[in-house]
């Protein structure tokens, strides 16, 4: 079974600075999708980033960007020029590509405060 | 708006009792997922149906049962409620069609259930 670990359960950053959110994983697929999202104070599951794992190349949304370390088992989240509205809880979520079970499986989650 | 609609927003009730969530997935999309997310056990995958089939089962109770319809909504029936039922509920969908994976679930904005 895969699982999800995120060992920050809180950080807090500055606004305007840059903020690195910690994720391993662990399977045995050779390919398969991860994903952040974020859950702000309104409860909804919002999607940042996603990330395949055929892929090499860091997937980077806007201020977000990721570092995908495959051999590591290794996905960070890196958040630039910080904003209030990204004060969230933040989730790492792994989703294999084999078979037909596309589940999604979610880490612990951090909760990310920017300051102002 | 991710397009997916739950209702109940907001549900409480007592030990004992039954109550039913539902689910409307993205126009198209004919997989649909449940999870619950709790203080203690974070984003717990339930179920998944796909075109009316349930495809992949996981942490979920004997006291809960789900379906999907022809229309492809999707419900939750939760039983002989506990104390710790109390969660909010997930509903998410995605384009999954079993030949090709897009990869992302767009989450509903759940409903909070309240068992007393």
């Amino acid at each position: 079974a895969q699982t999800v670990t995120q060992s920050q359960p809180e950080m807090s950053v500055q606004e305007a600075e840059t903020v690195t959110l910690s994720c391993t994983y662990d399977t045995s697929e050779s390919n398969y999708y991860l994903f952040w999202y974020k859950q702000p104070p309104s409860r909804q599951m919002i999607l940042v980033i996603r990330q395949e794992a055929y892929k090499q190349q860091n997937a980077t949304e806007n201020r977000f960007s990721v570092n995908f370390q495959k051999a590591a088992k290794s996905f960070s989240l890196k958040i630039s020029d910080s904003q209030l509205g990204d004060t969230a809880m933040y989730f790492c979520a792994f989703m294999g590509s084999g078979g037909s079970n596309y589940k999604l499986t979610f880490g612990k989650g951090t909760l990310l405060t920017v300051n102002p | 708006d991710s397009g997916v609609t739950q209702t109940p927003k907001h549900l409480i009730t007592a030990t004992g009792q039954r109550v039913t969530l539902r689910c409307s997935p993205r126009s198209g999309d004919l997989s649909v997922y449940w999870y619950q997310q709790s203080l203690d056990q974070g984003l717990q995958f339930l179920i998944q149906y796909y075109n009316g089939e349930e495809r992949a089962k996981g942490n979920i109770l004997e006291r809960f049962s789900a379906q999907q319809f022809p229309d492809l909504h999707s419900e939750l029936n939760l039983s002989s409620l506990e104390l710790g039922d109390s969660a909010l509920y997930f509903c998410a969908s995605s384009a999954f069609s079993g030949q090709k994976n897009t990869g992302e679930l767009f989450f509903g904005e759940g409903s909070r259930l309240t068992v007393l």
